[in-house]
C-alpha cells in the first residue's frame, strides 16, 4: 500500500527565506506526482505536476524535483512571500489506479 | 466559470441523522470523486465514479453511500452519520484521459461535524 509522507508538517520562515518542502513515498511504481497548494476555506489549486519520467518542473518561483528510484520529490520555494502561506500537499498517482495518494500536507507561515 | 459546487459548506449535525451533501460540476466531466481531509492523514478516497451507474469504493468507503444518476451530480450520503465522520470533505471531477495525469478539478470543501 502506497504512504505518503510530508516533512516537515509545519513550517514558520521570515519572507524573502528560500525553502524546502519534502515528500517521500514507498512505493516507487508511480504515474506522477503532483503539489497542491490548500488555503482555508477553499479547494485545492494544482501547483506542479510531475511525470514519473520526468526529474523537475518549474513554474515561476517555485521548482519542484522528484525522485523516483529513491522515492523522494522536494517542492522548493525560492524568495517566500506571506501570500506563500498555506498549506502544502504532495499527491501521487499509481500506474495500476485511478486515485490520488495523498500525503497529509506541510502547513507553511511566511512572516512580514 | 468551470466549477465544482459543493453544498453544504458547513453543517453541524447529531449523531443517526441522515445528510446528503451534494457535489455539481458544470464541466461535463466523466470522474468524479469524494474524498475526506483528517488532521495529520491527508485527503483519503471515499468514492469515485468513471460515469453515470459506474461507482466504485476507495479507501475509505465505511459509512457511506454514493449515487451518479446523471453525469454532472455526485451527491455522498451519509445514512447514520457517527462522530468519527467529523471531517472535511472534497468532491473532484476530471475528464476520463485526466485520471492518469490527476488533474482534478476540486470543490471548496465541506467542513461537517457530527455531534
Amino acid at each position: 500500500k502506497q504512504e505518503v509522507t510530508q516533512i516537515p508538517a509545519a513550517l514558520s520562515v521570515p519572507e524573502g527565506e528560500n525553502l524546502v518542502l519534502n515528500c517521500s513515498f514507498t512505493d516507487s511504481a508511480i504515474y506522477n506526482l503532483q503539489w497542491f497548494r490548500q488555503d482555508p476555506g477553499k479547494g485545492l489549486t494544482s501547483l506542479l505536476l510531475i511525470q514519473s519520467s520526468q526529474r523537475e518542473q518549474t513554474s515561476g518561483r517555485l521548482n519542484a524535483s522528484l525522485d523516483k528510484s529513491s522515492g523522494r520529490s522536494t517542492l522548493y520555494i525560492a524568495a517566500s512571500q506571506p501570500g506563500d502561506s498555506a498549506t502544502y500537499l504532495c499527491a501521487v498517482v499509481m500506474e495500476y489506479g485511478n486515485k490520488l495518494v495523498f500525503g497529509a500536507g506541510t502547513i507553511l507561515r511566511v512572516k512580514s | 466559470e468551470a466549477q465544482v459546487t459543493q453544498n453544504p459548506r458547513y453543517l453541524i449535525t447529531v449523531t443517526g441523522k441522515k445528510l446528503t451533501v451534494t457535489c455539481s460540476q458544470n464541466m461535463n466531466h466523466e470522474y468524479m470523486s469524494w474524498y475526506r481531509q483528517d488532521p495529520g492523514l491527508g485527503l483519503r478516497q471515499i468514492y469515485y465514479s468513471m460515469n453515470v451507474e459506474v461507482t466504485d469504493k476507495g479507501d475509505v468507503p465505511e459509512g457511506y453511500k454514493v449515487s451518479r444518476k446523471e453525469k454532472r451530480n455526485f451527491p455522498l450520503i451519509l445514512e447514520s452519520p457517527s462522530p468519527n465522520q467529523t471531517s472535511l470533505y472534497f468532491c473532484a471531477s476530471s475528464p476520463p484521459s485526466a485520471v492518469w495525469t490527476g488533474e482534478l478539478f476540486f470543490g471548496e470543501g465541506s467542513r461537517l461535524t457530527v455531534l
